[in-house]
């Protein structure tokens, strides 16, 4: 099965710096690349989700990127605020296949 | 996006009682549901996946007759935790697709239920 490792465990950084947290996966067949972010005792979120057509996906301060070869995706977290402090989780799956997920980063932003 | 219910958000029962926690999606039909246990400060756990009028497809590990999954109907599936123990404290999230959904594969969580055994 799927298998989704993720990098780091906890991040800290300063407001206004950017965050970059990372994600690789096992199974080639997968095609569908998810990011939740969920604040503690509150349902996962979905912030963002890239599929294997596209390398790069965007939405104002949030940004994916996906290397198929490499079989890695990252997401990038520009000019952070406080109120991005939270875990997020990566994901992986093929078309309507049950997600794997990642382990997640606890993301702490200073101000 | 779509929305999916879970309720109770807490409960707290004595050891030995079970405990029902229902999922419903409020505007879809969810011919599959997914089950997922959360420890503290660990990732999502998947335990099984609900389909709709056949029997829960259980992960590799996880108990099919502590951990009761039925999915009566395409809006509801229910998780019993039978004969809870201290052990089964945990916050348990269920979730769903809209098929229908054009971004089809985004998984929709509902909000969780804490169960606390004492």
């Amino acid at each position: 099965g799927e298998n989704v490792e993720q990098h780091p465990s906890t991040l800290s950084v300063q407001e206004g710096d950017s965050a970059v947290i990372k994600c690789t996966y096992s199974d080639s067949a997968s095609n569908y690349f998810p990011w939740y972010k969920q604040e503690l005792g509150k349902r996962p979120q979905l912030i963002i989700d890239i599929r294997s057509n596209v390398g790069e996906k965007k939405d104002q301060r949030i940004a994916v990127t996906l290397n198929k070869t490499a079989k890695h995706f990252s997401l990038h977290i520009t000019e952070t605020q406080p109120e991005d402090s939270a875990v997020y989780f990566c994901a992986a799956s093929t078309g309507y296949s049950t997600l794997t997920f990642g382990k997640g980063t606890m993301l702490l932003v200073s101000p | 996006g779509a929305v999916v219910s879970q309720h109770p958000s807490r409960v707290i029962c004595k050891s030995g009682t079970s405990v029902k926690i229902e999922c419903r999606s409020l505007d879809f039909q969810a011919t599959t549901m997914f089950w997922y246990r959360q420890f503290p400060k660990k990732s999502l756990m998947l335990m099984a996946t609900s389909n709709e009028g056949s029997k829960a497809t259980y992960e590799q590990g996880v108990e099919k007759d502590k951990f009761l999954i039925n999915h009566a109907s395409l809006t509801l599936s229910t998780l019993t935790v039978t004969s809870a123990h201290p052990e089964d404290s945990s916050f348990y999230i269920c979730s769903a697709r809209d098929h229908g959904s054009p971004n089809t594969g985004e998984l929709f969580f509902g909000e969780g239920s804490r169960l606390t055994v004492l």
